[in-house]
């Protein structure tokens, strides 16, 4: 079946633009998580999804950084203002139900590159 | 001081080898670990998770000790295909999981 979807694959944009990454979760997942990873860095969480609420974001590393999910399903991110810092893989992984019970799928993630 | 603490790596064994990964948390509230895999340029994939009372995958061991909060990964008669980084992972019991940096393994012919 489908797994995690993320859309762009690579996004190159220049400092001070706003950028929004797309995932389409497993159908049928009720949580979602955003992460993005660094070169040579571990996995960074940012924000968890269970259904349309965020009950964690304590991860978002600015002001500049929101995410939405509607329908129980996609979810953007958005960047506003971009930094050269904010580079990165941005991974999106889903899940069934409960965080460290249910398996997470990880998205092939959106390769951002700010100029 | 890191959260989930691993070897960097690069662990350089042949075709065939035993090879084993400690990892280490801090947060001794954790409830339950995990091995995702995650090849160069690609996703994690999960590879199995951590019970308290060990669990065998193949060639592949995971153990647990709470004691000194470390999990440990064993692969036997590693393969080529065996090459990738390899991350643990801690479930607190809030919502998030908290990922290592990932131990780099390279399996040579």
């Amino acid at each position: 079946g489908a797994g995690v979807s993320q859309s762009p694959s690579n996004k190159v944009t220049e400092k001070g633009k706003d950028v929004e990454l797309r995932c389409d979760p497993i159908s049928g997942h009720t949580a979602l998580y955003w992460y993005r990873q660094s070169l040579g860095q571990g996995l960074e969480f940012l924000i968890y999804f269970q259904g349309n609420s965020a009950p964690d974001k304590s991860g978002l590393p600015s002001d500049r950084f929101s995410a939405e999910r509607t329908g129980g399903s996609v979810s953007t991110l958005t960047i506003q203002r971009t930094q050269q810092e904010d580079s990165a893989v941005y991974l999106c992984a889903s899940s069934l139900g409960r965080v460290g019970t249910d398996t997470q799928y990880f998205g092939p993630g959106t390769r951002l590159t700010v100029l | 001081r890191k959260e989930v603490e691993q070897d960097p790596g690069p662990f350089n064994v042949p075709e065939g080898a035993t090879v084993a990964f400690n990892c280490t948390y801090s947060n001794s509230a954790s409830q339950s670990f995990f091995w995702y895999r995650q090849d160069c340029r690609k996703e994690p994939k999960l590879l199995m998770s951590v019970y308290s009372s060990g669990n065998e995958d193949g060639r592949f061991t995971a153990q647990l000790n709470r004691a000194s909060q470390y999990i440990s990964l064993l692969i036997r008669d590693s393969k080529l295909s065996d090459s990738a980084t390899y991350l643990c992972v801690a479930h607190s019991g809030y919502s998030t999981l908290t990922f290592g940096k990932g131990t780099m393994l390279l399996v040579s012919p």
